[in-house]
């Protein structure tokens, strides 16, 4: 059984760049759900997407979008990034139904923003 | 200067004594409360669970507990060791429809263990 990955692990941009973050969910999860997490805060839930939609969505503009693919892999993708988008990227797969208390997270991707 | 980020809350212990980290919680209609455990360069790892109908919950070196009268829910780690230095998060769970389940972070808790 493989654990949730991400990719890349770190990523510099500069404002107004759009950029891509890629997930793998753990074998036999269905769902994938993004969080952001500012430094020294707690992860803040961005989407999650089942069965290729959009299944949920916290409070982020709609330059925030995402993609899950039939192996149910997902990414995010932010457009026009701004300063404070530089954050920590996590994502978590589970196996939708269930309590939603088997979340299992990536390592995350560190985003900076210039 | 401007800040960047916010403080954590920290707790620093001694090697081998118990640790309490306290989190208090808004929503009355939470169906689950999770303590996640991160390490720096991590993701949050899921430590145990309670049932909003539960009080107290016990896991390996773990205990959680539960006051929905006050809205404040604990961990306390027994033996704490320098391995658990992390930052710990309480989370809720709330169904938000079918089979959707929000899960909201509060704030997190830096634990240092002192050898």
């Amino acid at each position: 059984e493989t654990g949730v990955t991400q990719s890349p692990t770190h990523l510099i941009k500069t404002r107004g760049q759009q950029v891509t973050l890629r997930c793998s969910s753990q074998s036999g999860h269905n769902t994938v759900s993004w969080y952001q997490q500012a430094l020294g805060q707690g992860p803040q839930f961005i989407f999650q997407y089942y069965r290729e939609e959009e299944n949920g969505r916290g409070n982020f503009p709609p330059r925030f979008s995402g993609l899950q693919f039939p192996n149910y892999s997902s990414e995010l993708n932010v457009n026009a990034l701004e300063l404070d988008d530089s954050a920590l990227y996590l994502c978590a797969s589970s196996y939708l139904g269930r309590p939603g208390n088997e979340q299992f997270f990536g390592p995350g991707t560190r985003l900076t923003v210039l | 200067g401007e800040s960047v980020g916010l403080h954590l809350p920290t707790l620093s212990v001694q090697e081998g004594d118990n640790s309490i980290i306290n989190c208090a919680y808004s929503n009355s209609a939470s169906d689950y409360f999770i303590w996640y455990k991160q390490e720096s360069g991590k993701g949050p790892q899921f430590i145990i669970d309670i049932r909003s109908n539960m009080d107290k919950r016990q896991g390996q070196r773990v205990t959680v507990l539960l006051n929905k009268t006050v809205k404040h829910l604990s961990l306390q780690i027994a033996a704490t060791q320098p391995g658990d230095s992390a930052v710990y998060f309480c989370a809720e769970i709330k169904n938000s429809g079918g089979s959707n389940y929000k899960l909201t972070f509060g704030k997190g808790t830096l634990l240092t263990v002192n050898p």
